[in-house]
């Protein structure tokens, strides 16, 4: 258990819909990262924030968007969605910005887009 | 920009048998390497890291990993394989101009025949 919890751990839902996803990162950890693990692209970073704001961007849709509140916990939204969104998502979280830091990953959310 | 390449997608052995999979990166600048495992329906746990020092880097589960800077390699080894050892691998890089989202390989696929 890496003390990363994200829910929900699965989540079927039509096209064009719109879903959000949960993170809650390791306890003192201010950074959160999202990925995306598909079969055909691999796992792909999308997005990162710290402690509340947007640090960087990767592969992310502009159909998602991701916020980190206060509490740190963090959400990924992903609407109009389609069959190609079907995927893993993963967030990790570490302890802030310094170089040498660990990334340590939740148990993800499988969904699929129907 | 960063790129891993992981050129064993789909390794069997049996168990006893010596194990190497490939990394190489493709990157100048000072980067930091992982090394990832995922067990089947799991999320991503960390195998071992490396940072700066001994190129020779020991992780969980008798796992070791060299870095040879020259060769912009970080190959990981295990000298004897179990059938608990059955997983998908990957190999990550991040650091350089302050990033730090994780780059990842496709991945390697590790079958251990008992």
């Amino acid at each position: 258990d890496s003390g990363v919890t994200q829910t929900p751990k699965h989540l079927i839902t039509a096209t064009g819909q719109r879903v959000t996803l949960r993170c809650s990162p390791r306890s003192g950890d201010l950074s959160v990262y999202w990925y995306q693990q598909s079969l055909d692209q691999g796992l792909q970073f999308l997005i990162q924030y710290y402690n509340g704001e947007e640090r960087a961007k990767g592969n992310i849709l502009e159909r998602f968007s991701a916020q980190q509140f206060p509490d740190l916990h963090s959400e990924l939204n992903l609407s109009s969605l389609e069959l190609g969104d079907s995927a893993l998502y993963f967030c990790a979280s570490s302890v802030g910005l310094g170089r040498e830091e660990t990334q340590y990953f939740g148990p993800g959310t499988r969904l699929l887009v129907l | 920009a960063q790129s891993v390449s992981q050129h064993n997608h789909h390794v069997i052995l049996s168990e006893a048998a010596s194990l190497e999979l490939g990394c190489n990166y493709s990157y100048g600048g000072t980067v930091n390497l992982f090394w990832y495992v995922q067990y089947p329906g799991q999320h991503l746990q960390l195998l071992l890291k490396y940072f700066s020092g001994d190129p020779l880097v020991k992780g969980i589960k008798g796992f070791e990993a060299e870095f040879i800077k020259s060769k912009f390699s970080f190959n990981l080894r295990k000298p004897s394989v179990q059938w608990s050892d059955t997983a998908e691998y990957f190999c990550a890089v991040n650091g350089g101009t302050g990033r730090r989202a994780l780059t990842f390989g496709s991945g390697t696929r590790l079958q251990v025949q008992p």
